[in-house]
Parts: structure tokens; C-alpha cells; sequence
């Protein structure tokens, strides 16, 4: 079964500092790979995704991850956070060919808090 | 517009009310979804479109929700005789045919069932 791992519910930072966000995955196959963030009252808003080629990825707002297919694992990092980073993260996996093509499964999320 | 939209944003009911939340999607995308997100959760699949038709339907928890998008645009999802456990956020995406897994979210439709 399909399953996405976020093992910290909440992460708080001081501004500036570096931040690394862990998702985990389960899958039969190497899927499709998102970051995903939501801010208070918002929709979700994709940070980054990883669908084939280099593993290390580059998204909006000075985020990267990283593919790990050995440890199953797609991390989020940032080097130096802002304070309007502040929000939750999801980690999502999809599959990449058959009958559930285009079903999303996501994490349970990873609150961060930064501190000024 | 350019991004999902959806109404309404907020919604309260009565047990055992039928309620419909709507969503418009990005023009141009032919892929639908709807999920759930629960409090403290992460979203939950419940269905998707391709165009008017639904391909999977497979995630609606009951008989009691029912989707359509009957154009081919505009969707709608339905939740007849509400129950408290209906109470969460109702997220719809869409993406273009050719990579149906990068899906562009709306602001949800935050349900409240009494």
C-alpha cells in the first residue's frame, strides 16, 4: 500500500537558520514526488516536484529536495529560513503510469514555526 | 482568474443537511480532483475527472457523496444527509492532461457539520 511518512509533526527554527524537512515513502515503484505548502486558510501551493533526472531539485522560494531512492526519502531543505516561511508542509507521492494515475497520496504534514 | 476557485469558503450545517461546494478550476485544465483534509491531516483523495468523465471515484467515503462536472469545467461535489465526521476542509485541484499529477489547489471549502 501507498504511504507517505512526515515524522515530525512540528519544527521550530530561528530565523536564518538552516531547515530540513524529512518525508519518507512507500510505494511499489518510484513515483512522482511533490513538496507542497499551506499557509493559514490557504489552498496548498507546490514548492517543488521530482519526476525523473537530476535528484536534486530546485523550487520556489529557495527550497530544494533531494531524491533519495535508496532510503525511499525526498527532503525538503532550505539553507537560511525566512520568517514568512512559517507554515505547513506536505510531502505527496503519485504514480507515474496506471489506474490510479493522477491520485495524489500526502503526508500528515510538518507544522514549522520560526522564531524571529 | 487564474488559479482554482471555490465556493462557498466557509459553510455550516445542520446534521443530516445536504450541502454542495463548487469548484472552478484553472482554464484549460482538463483533470479534476477533490480531497478531503481532516483536522491535523493531510488531504485525502476522494475523486477525479477527466473532463466529464469520473476515472476513479474511489477515495468518496460514502454513497452519500456524489460528484459531478456534467461540461466538462465546472464541478460539484455533494454531501447528502451530513454527518458530524463530514466536518473538514474540501480541497479541489486541476492539472493540465499531460501531467495530471502537478495539481494546482484551490482555497478549500471549510465544512462545519453540527
Amino acid at each position: 500500500a501507498q504511504s507517505v511518512t512526515q515524522p515530525d509533526i512540528h519544527i521550530t527554527v530561528s530565523e536564518g537558520a538552516s531547515l530540513e524537512l524529512r518525508c519518507n515513502y512507500s510505494y511499489g515503484a518510484t513515483p512522482y514526488l511533490f513538496w507542497y505548502v499551506q499557509s493559514p486558510g490557504q489552498g496548498l501551493q507546490l514548492l517543488l516536484k521530482y519526476f525523473s533526472g537530476d535528484t536534486l531539485v530546485q523550487g520556489i522560494k529557495g527550497f530544494e529536495a533531494e531524491f533519495k531512492r535508496s532510503q525511499s526519502s525526498f527532503n525538503l531543505r532550505k539553507p537560511s529560513v525566512h520568517w514568512s516561511d512559517a507554515a505547513e508542509y506536505f510531502c505527496a507521492v503519485g504514480p507515474i503510469r496506471g489506474s490510479t494515475l493522477g491520485r495524489l497520496y500526502f503526508g500528515r504534514g510538518t507544522q514549522l514555526t520560526v522564531w524571529p | 482568474g487564474a488559479g482554482v476557485s471555490q465556493s462557498p469558503r466557509y459553510k455550516v450545517a445542520k446534521r443530516g443537511q445536504d450541502v454542495a461546494l463548487r469548484c472552478d478550476p484553472i482554464s484549460g485544465h482538463v483533470s479534476l480532483f477533490w480531497y478531503q483534509q481532516a483536522l491535523g491531516q493531510g488531504p485525502e483523495f476522494l475523486t477525479y475527472f477527466q473532463n466529464e468523465a469520473q476515472l476513479d471515484k474511489s477515495g468518496l467515503p460514502s454513497d452519500r457523496f456524489f460528484a459531478e462536472r456534467p461540461e466538462g469545467s465546472v464541478s460539484t461535489l455533494k454531501i447528502q444527509r451530513t454527518q458530524q465526521e463530514d466536518s473538514a476542509v474540501y480541497l479541489c485541484a486541476s492539472s493540465f492532461r499531460s501531467s495530471p499529477n502537478e495539481q494546482f489547489f484551490g482555497p478549500g471549502t471549510r465544512l462545519t457539520v453540527l
